[in-house]
C-alpha cells in the first residue's frame, strides 16, 4: 500500500514571504499527484494535478504554483504569500485500478 | 461530474448502527461512489467505493440502489472514534493517462455519543 508525507505539519508565515510544500509518495510508482486546499469547515478544494514528471496542471487560477522535480515528489511553492493562502493543504496520490485517491497528513499553514 | 448531496450533520451513540445517505441524480455510467473520512486536522481517509448494489469491507458497507441516484454508507455499532466528518464523492472511472477530479462538498459530520 501507499504511503504519503507531507512536510512540515504546521506552518506560520508572514505575508510577503515564500513558501515551498513538499508531499512525497511511497509504495506506488508513476502516480497520479494532487494538491487540495481545504478551508476551515470546507470540503477540499482541488489546486493542482500531475500525471508525471514535470507535467503539472491549475485547478484555479491563483498565487501558487507546484512542481514535480521526480516521480514521487511534488511540491506546492509560492514567491509571495497573501493572507488568503491560509489553509490546509493536503496532497494526494492515485493508485490504480480504480484511480483511488489517498491522502497525507496534510499542512496547517497560517499566514499573518 | 455528478455533485452529491448528504446531510449536514447527524447525531447517533455508541453501538448504533449509522446510515448516511447521499444522493447523486445525474451520475453518469461510468461513474463510481466513493466515500472518504475525515478526522480534525488530518487528511481524509478511504473508505469504501461501489459502483452498484452492494459492497462491504471489514469497516463499512456501501448500498446502491438499481438506479445509482443515491447511495447509503453503512457502519455497523459506531464508537466514539468514528465522529467524523463523511464526504460521499462521485467519481470516473479509471482513465488511462488521464487523472481523476474529486469534488468534495460540505460532507456530514457525524457525532457518536456515549
Amino acid at each position: 500500500s501507499q504511503t504519503i508525507h507531507q512536510w512540515p505539519a504546521t506552518l506560520v508565515q508572514p505575508v510577503g514571504s515564500p513558501l515551498s510544500l513538499e508531499c512525497t509518495v511511497e509504495g506506488t510508482s508513476n502516480p497520479n499527484l494532487y494538491w487540495y486546499r481545504q478551508a476551515a469547515g470546507r470540503g477540499l478544494q482541488l489546486l493542482f494535478y500531475s500525471v508525471g514528471i514535470g507535467q503539472i496542471s491549475s485547478e484555479v487560477p491563483q498565487n501558487l504554483s507546484a512542481s514535480r522535480p521526480q516521480d514521487r515528489q511534488f511540491i506546492l511553492s509560492s514567491k509571495k504569500l497573501l493572507l488568503s493562502d491560509s489553509g490546509f493543504y493536503l496532497c494526494a496520490a492515485g493508485g490504480s485500478p480504480e484511480e483511488t485517491q489517498y491522502f497525507g497528513p496534510g499542512t496547517r499553514l497560517l499566514v499573518l | 461530474l455528478a455533485k452529491t448531496t448528504q446531510p449536514i450533520s447527524m447525531d447517533s451513540y455508541e453501538g448504533q448502527e449509522v446510515n448516511i445517505t447521499c444522493s447523486h441524480n445525474n451520475i453518469a455510467t461510468n461513474d463510481y461512489i466513493t466515500w472518504y473520512q475525515q478526522f480534525p486536522s488530518q487528511g481524509p481517509r478511504f473508505i469504501i467505493q461501489g459502483y452498484k448494489t452492494k459492497v462491504t469491507n471489514e469497516v463499512a458497507s456501501l448500498f446502491i440502489p438499481a438506479d445509482r441516484k443515491s447511495s447509503t454508507l453503512s457502519l455497523p455499532r459506531v464508537s466514539l472514534s468514528d465522529t467524523a466528518v463523511y464526504y460521499c464523492l462521485v467519481q470516473s472511472g479509471p482513465v488511462s493517462g488521464g487523472y481523476n477530479k474529486l469534488i468534495f462538498g460540505a460532507g456530514t459530520r457525524l457525532a457518536v455519543h456515549p
